[in-house]
């Protein structure tokens, strides 16, 4: 149990585009979910924190504005890059928490901006 | 602020040494300390978490400590071997809120030669 999907796993795209990363909590409800990002050779920094119905929560220095979180259902969270340039690329991985103190992480998504 | 550092940053052994990975936090008020393997380009797998009133935990050749007070955490890998190669996270909880954040720390890019 506890499995977290995420898609694309890799994707390129056209700088100036958008691009929506899902993330899926398959056999569980998560009432929380946190995206990360990880620059190549570098360790995972958090974005943000999403509940469920409510508005994210965003790190300083995260701009809500170019990183839209939406967290519609108790199984699902999506991350959407707008107007995506090259500095975006990136690792980005979601994690979902079961509990309070349970996170269960994703794939990952390998994002390419062109 | 909760920083969390790993040392070494990179590390290279012969086959069938044991080995040990340190992790350092700032803050002692945590809740649980984690740590990961992550492969090139792949999410995370978790290896062992122990909980703030733990000394430690084992799992097959893993052994992670944990000394709360003193802020660190050692992952000893026994008999090391090529598939160990990988790159190791340490992760802390911090002990406050209903929403809980996981801080990572630099890792340690590990590689066992054959």
């Amino acid at each position: 149990g506890a499995v977290v999907s995420q898609h694309p796993s890799r994707v390129i795209c056209k700088s100036g585009t958008s691009v929506k990363i899902e993330c899926r909590s398959l056999d569980f409800q998560a009432t929380t979910m946190f995206w990360y990002r990880q620059f190549p050779k570098k360790s995972l920094m958090l974005m943000a924190t999403s509940n469920e119905g409510s508005k994210a929560t965003y790190e300083q220095g995260v701009e809500k504005d170019k990183f839209l979180i939406n967290h519609a259902s108790l199984t699902l969270s999506t991350l959407t890059v707008t107007s995506a340039h090259p500095e975006d690329s990136s690792f980005y991985i979601c994690s979902a928490g079961r509990a309070t103190y349970e996170q269960y992480f994703g794939p990952g998504t390998r994002l390419t901006v062109t | 602020k909760q920083e969390v550092t790993q040392i070494p940053a990179a590390l290279s052994v012969p086959e069938g040494e044991n080995l040990v990975l340190n992790c350092s936090f700032t803050d002692s008020a945590i809740y649980n300390l984690q740590w990961f393997r992550q492969d090139p380009g792949k999410g995370l797998t978790s290896l062992l978490l122990i909980q703030s009133s733990q000394r430690e935990q084992t799992s097959g050749r893993l052994n992670a400590s944990l000394d709360k007070s003193s802020g660190r955490s050692t992952l000893y890998i026994a008999a090391s071997q090529p598939g160990d190669s990988a790159t190791y996270l340490c992760a802390v909880m911090g002990d406050g809120g209903a929403t809980n954040k996981l801080i990572f720390g630099t890792g340690t890019l590990l590689a066992v030669q054959p």
